[in-house]
């Protein structure tokens, strides 16, 4: 049981816009700004697509973006292409000093 | 760019202990700024934090609850890497496990690629 709640699906067609939740606790999504996302194909190591709730490292298309309201943090993509098919998992940073994540999503690009 | 290779065996027995090691190019064990930690993913579990190590003028470590009285991080500055010790493993504990470095902030930037650790007998 993961201590972040993420859909377990989502989908979309190509050009289309979809939004993945992360849904938490006041104990970390909510008190702090420290969500990050990753994205991760099978056999790969996860790749960091967003930190700090919003922000994208150097390199990430400026497709994905990040938001936060309260408990809940978001995940979209925006023109969605085949090679954003993979699964995606949020994390947050904790009251306790600790990590937690989510169940992570899998998109699939229809 | 900072790199993690991990290594370690795959298959450990029951009752026994699981050992991984993450070496570290482009960045150093013993950077002011940086934490080093163990993550695993398992179908039951999901995503775990199992612990960091890291120094500020000395080294520091902190685990999960869950893992906090069988595992051991540790620092190897010689070689440039940390390791996972877990003690008396079960067949729950079997996972990937992933090695993974915060930088500078709350996320963890760079990702060992992932090692497979299967608890049978």
């Amino acid at each position: 049981q993961s201590a972040l709640t993420q859909p377990a699906s989502v989908s979309g067609s190509p050009g289309q816009s979809i939004t993945i939740s992360c849904t938490g606790t006041s104990s970390d999504v909510g008190v702090y700004k420290y969500v990050s996302w990753y994205q991760e194909h099978p056999g790969k190591a996860p790749r960091l697509m967003i930190y700090d709730v919003s922000n994208r490292p150097s390199g990430i298309s400026n497709r994905f973006s990040g938001s936060k309201s309260g408990n809940t943090a978001s995940l979209t993509i925006s023109g969605v292409q085949a090679e954003d098919e993979a699964d995606y998992f949020c994390s947050s940073y904790t009251r306790s000093s600790t990590w937690v994540f989510g169940g992570g999503t899998k998109l699939t690009v229809l | 760019q900072v790199q993690l290779q991990q290594s370690g065996p795959g298959l450990v027995k029951p009752s026994q202990t699981l050992s991984l090691t993450c070496a570290i190019s482009g960045d150093s064990v013993s950077s002011n700024s940086a934490v080093w930690n163990w993550i695993r993913q398992s179908p039951s579990r999901g995503l775990e934090w199992l612990g960091r190590t890291y120094y500020r003028s000395k080294w520091y470590n902190d685990y999960a609850v869950s893992v906090k009285s069988r595992i051991i991080i540790n620092p190897d500055t010689s070689k440039n890497q940390f390791s996972l010790q877990l003690n008396s493993v079960t067949p729950e504990d079997t996972a990937v496990y992933y090695c993974a470095r915060v930088g500078i902030g709350y996320y963890f930037d760079s990702w060992g690629q992932g090692t497979l650790v299967t608890v049978s007998s």
